[in-house]
């Protein structure tokens, strides 16, 4: 299985910065990389699909970028609904794996 | 809009088996490709298996292999998930989710409410 790599693991930050989460492939998968954003007690939320492809209703401080085996999600202009869990989640492979996570809390 | 709303709660003995079940509203199932999530308490999201939009057949992670059963009824309009010889490392929030691809590239658009299954004794 194809192992996706999420850091940092949590990530403190304030209402306004501007912060980067970094996903790592175990091998090339193009852009088949996409983004959810989760908070507590509710199901995820897609956000960006094939790596940089923002989904409709999705503000645009969020950002996807990259391709084969490294991504980042950016968030500018951090707001208060932002603070949540982040995951990765590769389709290159039929076998579909996420990466862990990252969780975005309030500094 | 595609809505999913799936069964409640469920506890169960080690040994045991649990179906959970997705209702799809909103759009044919007959034209969706279902699959399901698990999140263990405090944990990660887990793929288990679902419909390959590429045949049409059924694909699951391996770790879940030979334990897990999906199915579909088109007439009620509902995905099933039934898991087999459950263990206390089955406890887990269970969710239904599409998927949606473009040009091939796949992911999970619409989400179900999820499923609490605790096994324990």
């Amino acid at each position: 299985d194809i192992q996706m790599t999420q850091s940092p693991s949590s990530l403190s930050a304030s209402v306004g910065d501007r912060v980067s989460i970094s996903c790592r492939a175990s091998q090339s998968i193009g852009t088949y990389l996409h983004w959810y954003q989760q908070k507590p007690g509710k199901a995820p939320k897609l956000l960006i699909s094939a790596s940089s492809s923002l989904q409709s209703g999705v503000p645009s401080r969020f950002s996807g970028s990259g391709s084969g085996t490294d991504f980042t999600l950016t968030i500018t202009s951090l707001q208060p609904e932002d603070f949540a869990t982040y995951y990765c989640q590769q389709s290159y492979s039929s076998r579909i794996t996420f990466g862990q996570g990252t969780r975005l809390e309030i500094k | 809009q595609v809505q999913l709303v799936q069964s409640g709660a469920e506890v169960k003995k080690p040994g045991a088996s649990v179906k959970l079940s997705c209702k799809v509203s909103g759009y044919s199932l007959t034209d969706l490709f279902i699959h399901w999530v698990r999140q263990a308490p405090g944990k990660g999201l887990e793929w288990i298996g679902g419909f390959d939009p590429e045949d049409g057949g059924t694909i699951n992670a391996q770790t879940m292999q030979g334990r897990v059963i999906m199915t579909d009824d088109t007439s009620t309009e509902a995905a099933y998930m039934e898991l087999t010889s459950v263990t206390s490392d089955d406890t887990a929030v269970y969710y239904c989710a599409t998927v949606s691809c473009s040009s091939g590239n796949c992911y999970f658009e619409y989400w179900g409410q999820g499923t609490l299954v605790t096994v324990s004794s």
